[in-house]
């Protein structure tokens, strides 16, 4: 089983500055055979489900703010919000997808300083 | 737009068997990877199992000798049955779609999810 850490657990941003946040795999989720890195962000907000910000660790679903962007190959990933906003305010977990059975980082909680 | 909607008993007794039911509307669940996750405040997100609409299925190993997934594409249902259940078996369940003919894709779709308690 793939074990994914992150770092912080929480940290608090201003308004308008930069939040990142790290994620690191046990074992790499990089398919060599399509260069493709199976590892997702998600944005959960309190009261509602996950949701899809992140895929191949650096592609935006559709619609995601263009302020949220991913980096990160092999075995450490950072989801980055640029500018943080008030909405911004959740939960970030990071999930590979890459073998069953698929599992989720711990989370890190985002507030507003 | 895809919509995910979990219905069962929100308190299950010890040693008794959970049973849940996802229904989809909006698209069909023919050709997508349906999964089952949860959610609880000393575990975090943990994935149980998917189901492809073929009939095939993976589960996770924590779980593989107690959970079955399974589909009606007639209804548009994927359910989820977890025996003997415990205490620890407590959580937020999740009906979730995964990817379209593959399995190693992101979630994209969840439902709103619904709290199952185990007590006696």
């Amino acid at each position: 089983e793939i074990v994914m850490t992150q770092s912080p657990d929480s940290l608090a941003v201003s308004l308008g500055e930069r939040a990142t946040i790290n994620c690191k795999s046990s074992q790499s989720v990089l398919n060599s055979s399509n260069n493709k890195n199976y590892l997702g962000w998600y944005q959960q907000k309190p009261g509602q489900p996950p949701k899809l910000l992140i895929y191949w660790a650096s592609t935006r679903q559709s619609g995601v703010p263009d302020r949220f962007s991913g980096s990160g190959s092999g075995t450490d990933f950072t989801l980055t919000i640029s500018s943080l906003q008030a909405e911004d305010v959740a939960v970030y977990y990071c999930q590979q997808y890459y073998s069953t059975p698929f599992t989720f980082g711990p989370g890190t909680k985002v507030d507003i300083k | 737009q895809v919509q995910l909607q979990e219905s069962g008993p929100g308190l299950v007794k010890p040693s008794e068997t959970l049973s849940l039911t996802c229904t989809v509307s909006g698209g069909s669940i023919s050709n997508y990877y349906w999964s089952w996750i949860r959610q609880s405040p000393g575990k975090g997100l943990e994935w149980i199992g998917y189901m492809f609409y073929s009939g095939s299925s993976t589960y996770s190993p924590s779980l593989n000798s107690r959970v079955s997934i399974s589909m009606d594409t007639s209804k548009n249902q994927v359910s989820l049955t977890l025996s003997s259940v415990t205490a620890s078996d407590t959580a937020v369940y999740y009906c979730a779609r995964g990817g379209e003919t593959s399995a190693a894709r992101p979630i994209d779709y969840w439902g709103q999810g619904t709290q199952v308690t185990v007590s006696s």
